[in-house]
C-alpha cells in the first residue's frame, strides 16, 4: 500500500543531543509537511518541501532543521533539543493539485532526558 | 489572526443520538474549511471538505461564514465513529493546514 513511513516510532534523546527523525513516503507527492504537536494541542507546522523549495514557518525555532534528499524522504533535525521539544512529530504529504488532502505518517513520538 | 477553535476536548454520546461536533474559526479572508479524523492506532486522514458538500460516513458540515463555523454533524452516531475530529482551514496558502486542539468522540454502546 502507497503511505507515509516514519522512524523511528520512539525516540528518546538526552538534553542537548542532537536527533534526527525520517520520513519516507511511496505516494511520489512532491510536497512534504513536518509538524509538532503537543500534548492535547493542534499539529503546528513547523515546516515544509514543495518539491525540492524549502518553506519554513515564521515562528519555527532555528533549532529545528530539515533536509530532503530526494522524492521521497524527508529528515527532521533537532540540533539540540530542549525539554519543551518533547512531542509527536508528524509527517505528511500532499500533492501539488490537492494540497488541502494531507497523508499523514503515523507520528514519532519524541522524548528528551 | 487565523485560528481554529474546538471548544470540546471529550464528547460523549449514545449508540444512535445525533452528535455534533463544533468548529469555530477566525480568518479574514475566504477560508477552506475541513475536518480531519484519526481513529485509534489510525493515521489522521482527511473526513470531508465544505467545498465538497458531501456527506462522509454520514458526517456532514455546513461552512457558516456569518457565525464563522464549521460543525460536524451526524444524526445518529455508531460505535466505529469514536475518534479523534480536528477541524482545520486553509487561507490563502493553500498547503497549509491550520488545525483545531481536536475533539474526541466516544460513543457509548
Amino acid at each position: 500500500d502507497a503511505m507515509v513511513i516514519q522512524n523511528p516510532r520512539y525516540q528518546v534523546t538526552q538534553f542537548g543531543k542532537p536527533v534526527t527523525l525520517s520520513c519516507s513516503q511511496t505516494l511520489n507527492h512532491n510536497v512534504m509537511y513536518w509538524y509538532q504537536q503537543k500534548s492535547s494541542q493542534a499539529p503546528k507546522l513547523l515546516f515544509h518541501y514543495y518539491d525540492k523549495d524549502f518553506n519554513n514557518e515564521a515562528d519555527t525555532p532555528d533549532n529545528f532543521q530539515s533536509r530532503r534528499p530526494n522524492t521521497s524522504f524527508c529528515f527532521l533535525d533537532i540540533r539540540s533539543p530542549g525539554l519543551g521539544d518533547a512531542a509527536m512529530y508528524l509527517c505528511a504529504t500532499s500533492s501539488s493539485g490537492r494540497l488541502y488532502e494531507q497523508y499523514f505518517g503515523p507520528g514519532t513520538r519524541l522524548t528528551v532526558t | 489572526a487565523q485560528r481554529v477553535t474546538q471548544p470540546e476536548k471529550l464528547l460523549s454520546v449514545f449508540k444512535g443520538a445525533p452528535v455534533e461536533l463544533k468548529c469555530n474559526y477566525s480568518y479574514s479572508g475566504s477560508p477552506e474549511l475541513f475536518w480531519y479524523v484519526q481513529y485509534s492506532r489510525q493515521r489522521l486522514q482527511l473526513l470531508l471538505r465544505h467545498i465538497s458538500r458531501e456527506s462522509i460516513k454520514g458526517f456532514t458540515a455546513d461552512l457558516n461564514k456569518g457565525e464563522t463555523s464549521f460543525h460536524l454533524k451526524k444524526p445518529f452516531a455508531q460505535e466505529e465513529d469514536s475518534a479523534m475530529y480536528y477541524c482545520a482551514l486553509t487561507g490563502d496558502s493553500s498547503y497549509k493546514l491550520i488545525f483545531g486542539s481536536g475533539t474526541r468522540l466516544l460513543v457509548r454502546p
